[in-house]
């Protein structure tokens, strides 16, 4: 049963950077069959894709994040990370780690616990 | 940029059906997906590729495909699938990610 759980300071001053990372447990990021995601949600609202990354380093983003999003890939750890730079009020939300599946449109099977991480001076 | 419609909410009595709807132009192209979400708790995969059912998944869960619109049907609805549900799918190039804005189903 493969296990995601995601790390991080739980409060970010704005224009700082968010940082998080996400272990994996019972399965190897080094895997070809998956991608590794990560998916945020702001308090009482709904679920937006931030990006995901293969073990190569390969890299979707969202275009509406892109220009302050990078996710990398440590696989000697097992893990992979993200950094959202000039972060603001609006960037407060529960930050998930989630394992992805690609097959025509790419989903999402197995998610983390959720963090929350709070823009606030 | 690419977007998912879903109503806000619908409403059910126990042993009733619900019925989801998601509405997007590149669905035609683009298998869909549907997660349940409940109060605290990380979304669960319901349905994968418009109609699959992962193992685990009550078979009362199902999914279909018409068009530009997806349905998530959920047959004898009980007290325990009161959730906000959402479908996800991508872009016509099949690289963008979106998901619909989530439906809250309430059990009444």
């Amino acid at each position: 049963q493969v296990q995601l759980q995601e790390s991080g300071p739980g409060l970010v001053k704005p224009s700082e950077t968010l940082s998080l990372t996400c272990t994996v447990s019972g399965g190897s990021v080094s895997s070809g069959s998956y991608y590794w995601s990560w998916i945020r949600q702001p308090p009482g609202k709904g679920l937006e894709w931030i990006g995901y990354i293969y073990y190569s380093g390969s890299t979707n983003y969202n275009p509406s994040l892109k220009s302050r999003v990078t996710i990398s890939v440590d696989t000697s750890k097992n893990q992979f990370s993200l950094k959202l730079s000039s972060v603001t009020a609006a960037d407060t939300a529960v930050y998930y780690c989630a394992r992805v599946i690609v097959v025509a449109a790419p989903f999402f099977d197995y998610w983390g616990q959720g963090t929350l991480v709070t823009v606030s001076s | 940029s690419y977007e998912l419609t879903q109503p806000p909410s619908v409403s059910v009595s126990p042993g009733q059906t619900a019925r989801i709807t998601c509405s997007g132009d590149a669905l035609p192209k683009q298998y869909a997906y549907w997660y349940q979400q409940k109060p605290g708790q990380a979304p669960v995969l319901v349905i994968y590729k418009d109609s699959e059912r992962p193992s685990g998944i009550p078979e009362r869960f199902s999914g279909s495909s018409s068009g530009t619109t997806v349905t998530l049907t959920i047959s004898g609805v009980q007290a325990e699938d009161e959730a906000d549900y959402y479908c996800q799918s991508a872009d016509s190039s099949g690289t963008s990610v979106v998901f619909g804005g989530g439906t809250k189903l309430t059990v009444l």
